[in-house]
């Protein structure tokens, strides 16, 4: 069975300062794909990055930045220099292995709670 | 825009009726529609798998005479909360697998807020 733990509830920084989510998956299965969602206090999830088991190179986007390592099972997040449009709740999801023509679920971590502060 | 536009955003409803979610795939095909739940401060939980033309997998938990799901085209899939109760006061988000696997798990509606009073 495949799970996600986000160990960090809740997180609170400054304005400007730098903060990593931490994400440990657990799963049996030798490709699969991880994922970060932010969702802010609307509720809609919105899709931030995928990565597929096989690339562990670490990827940048402007502020954001994610860490894969398979030794650790682990896919941190990083925001760097945080704004208070960065407050949200992020979550940290797995997926079976992808076959063509078949349903691939997602199996979601408890979420963790980024409040951002002037 | 949204690909996958879920309707209503939020809906309140007295105990004992039912009530309907409509999550469509705007200009794809979604073969496979997914349905979540969300109680506050929660994660998503998985509720069901819809794929067009068949009946929806459940997962363990969840009863199917409760949670109507009903896949009838590639661009729709409805979600039908039946006899709602209290209990059933949620967040409920729908999520479409369109494509291939360089579209896996990008695709989700805007979330219905469900209040049964």
């Amino acid at each position: 069975a495949q799970k996600v733990t986000q160990a960090q509830t809740e997180i609170s920084v400054v304005e400007k300062e730098d903060v990593t989510l931490d994400c440990v998956y657990e799963t049996r299965d030798t490709t699969y794909y991880l994922f970060w969602y932010k969702q802010p206090p609307s509720g809609e999830l919105v899709f931030l990055i995928r990565r597929n088991s096989f690339d562990e190179q670490n990827e940048i986007s402007g502020r954001y930045s994610w860490n894969f390592q398979k030794s650790t099972s682990s896919f941190n997040f990083t925001i760097t220099a945080s704004q208070v449009v960065d407050s949200a709740v992020y979550f940290c999801a797995l997926s079976e292995p992808y076959m063509a023509g078949t349903a691939s679920k997602l199996t979601f971590g408890t979420g963790t709670r980024l409040q951002v502060t002037l | 825009g949204a690909v996958v536009s879920q309707h209503p955003s939020r809906v309140i409803c007295k105990s004992g009726t039912s009530v309907k979610i409509e999550c469509r795939s705007l200009d794809f095909q979604a073969t496979t529609m997914f349905w979540y739940r969300q109680f506050p401060k929660q994660s998503l939980m998985l509720m069901a798998t819809s794929n067009e033309g068949s009946k929806a997998t459940y997962e363990q938990g969840v009863e199917k005479d409760k949670f109507l799901i009903n896949h009838a085209s590639l661009t729709l899939s409805t979600l039908t909360v039946t006899s709602a109760h209290p209990e059933d006061s949620s967040f409920y988000i729908c999520s479409a697998q369109i494509g291939g696997r360089e579209t896996l798990g990008a695709f989700f509606g805007q979330g219905t807020r469900l209040t049964v009073v």
